[in-house]
């Protein structure tokens, strides 16, 4: 069993639509991150964020730490927001902080 | 964004030959890390650094060596090159923060 599982892993929307993903963890975390990367592109942090929730634009992400569950929210979706979404938490192990990814959420915005 | 790049962004090598890919960083990061990226399994760790001639092994480490002999650069060598090896590279570096950055990828063919 993956450590960071996320769902949907596919996901189209019309343009104006509320769109959420989800992202569950098993592991003990010092912080979960939310990353985005656009078809061919690099990799974009998107959020940091070890409690509650925080808000960019309109991208919202929040944590649940006692369930373990993360939700990243679009409000208003566009297509320029067409790209994988990827879930990641930050564990230490053996004094160091690495990251441990989801298989991420492939988000089609459809005009 | 964190100035990092990597070179070269694209390679086609053979089986059986050597390998280099560089990682270049100028904003003094302390940590860096090497990913693959393939289609079903995301992101996985490979190698990582916690300062210079500081190394460790990921997931992934087989067939792979690393070295960093200054706090810019972060090389990921693969001795003898497999298909199994074809893959995207992303190089990524992180403060004490833990949130990372990421390089723009080289797409390594392996034929």
């Amino acid at each position: 069993k993956n450590e960071v599982e996320q769902s949907p892993q596919n996901l189209t929307a019309q343009e104006g639509e509320f769109i959420t993903i989800n992202c569950s963890y098993s592991v003990g975390i010092s912080a979960l991150h939310w990353l985005q990367q656009h078809p061919g592109g690099g990799i974009v942090s998107l959020f940091m964020l070890s409690s509650g929730k925080k808000k960019h634009g309109r991208l919202i992400a929040t944590i649940n730490i006692q369930e373990k569950h993360s939700s990243l929210h679009i409000t208003a979706s566009h297509p320029r927001d067409s790209a994988v979404y990827i879930c990641a938490v930050s564990s230490p192990q053996g004094g160091s902080e690495k990251l441990v990814f989801g298989k991420g959420t492939k988000l089609t915005v459809n005009p | 964004d964190a100035g990092i790049t990597q070179s070269p962004r694209h390679k086609v090598t053979e089986t059986g030959t050597p390998v280099t890919l560089r990682c270049h960083q100028t904003e003094n990061h302390r940590y860096m890390y090497w990913y693959r990226q393939d289609p079903g399994h995301g992101l996985r760790l490979i190698h990582y650094s916690y300062g210079v001639k500081d190394t460790d092994k990921g997931e992934v480490s087989d067939g792979y060596s690393v070295s960093r002999s200054k706090t810019e650069d972060f090389l990921l060598t693969l001795e003898s090159a497999t298909s199994s090896q074809t893959s995207v590279y992303f190089c990524a570096t992180s403060t004490m923060s833990y949130e990372q950055y990421f390089g723009p990828g080289t797409r390594l063919t392996v034929t």
